[in-house]
């Protein structure tokens, strides 16, 4: 079946616009993950959606970064006010359950540049 | 607070070649460790998942160990091919309620032809 899909691949956008970025998850996934990825600074976690719900958004870096999900299934990360420093790519991942022992697996990424 | 380790950063070496990338984690209650593969502007490819009661697990030239005590995991990959070059990722999961991975920064793996 279809993997995890995010859109767009790239958004280039100038500082201080707001962006929103998008997450299809597997079909029948529960549990949902964003990811940041920075040059120099690796993968970071963002938040987690289980359902509609997010139970933990300690890593979001700051008030300007929220995140929804619909219908259990669509998520998108929206950033407002974009600054230089929230270039990176963003990736999404899927699992089919909560809990630790379920594979999670990653969409292709949106890569921001903010100019 | 977990911390993942990767070293080398990278690694180049000749095509047939054996090699072992290293994965160290600072904490070593983990349910399970994952390692990925990510080509240049691409997401991630899960290549194997070791749950924390594995040892091992192998997939074609690919094999990856864990020992959990001492926060240490290997890559081994055999007979090493041009295609296989790539930046190789290794996260561990821990914690409760998200369960995220927390990741390493990843070895640059560059196979000669």
């Amino acid at each position: 079946g279809a993997g995890v899909s995010q859109s767009p691949s790239n958004k280039v956008t100038e500082k201080g616009k707001d962006v929103e970025l998008r997450c299809d998850p597997i079909s029948g996934h529960t549990a949902l993950y964003w990811y940041r990825q920075s040059l120099g600074q690796g993968l970071e976690f963002l938040i987690y959606f289980q359902g509609n719900s997010a139970p933990d958004k300690s890593g979001l870096p700051s008030d300007r970064f929220s995140a929804e999900r619909t219908g259990g299934s669509v998520s998108t990360l929206t950033i407002q006010r974009t600054q230089q420093e929230d270039s990176a790519v963003y990736l999404c991942a899927s699992s089919l359950q909560q809990g630790p022992y379920n594979e999670q697996f990653f969409g292709p990424g949106t890569r921001l540049t903010v100019l | 607070k977990q911390e993942v380790t990767q070293i080398p950063a990278a690694l180049s070496v000749p095509e047939g070649e054996n090699l072992v990338l290293n994965c160290s984690f600072t904490d070593s209650a983990i349910y399970n460790l994952q390692w990925f593969r990510q080509d240049p502007g691409k997401g991630l490819t899960s290549l194997l998942l070791i749950q924390s009661s594995q040892r091992e697990q192998t997939s074609g030239r690919l094999n990856a160990s864990l020992d959990k005590s001492s926060g240490r995991s290997t890559l081994y990959i055999a007979a090493s091919q041009p295609g296989d070059s790539a930046t190789y990722l290794c996260a561990v999961r821990t914690g409760a309620g998200s369960y995220q991975l927390t990741f390493g920064k990843g070895t640059k793996l560059s196979v000669i032809p």
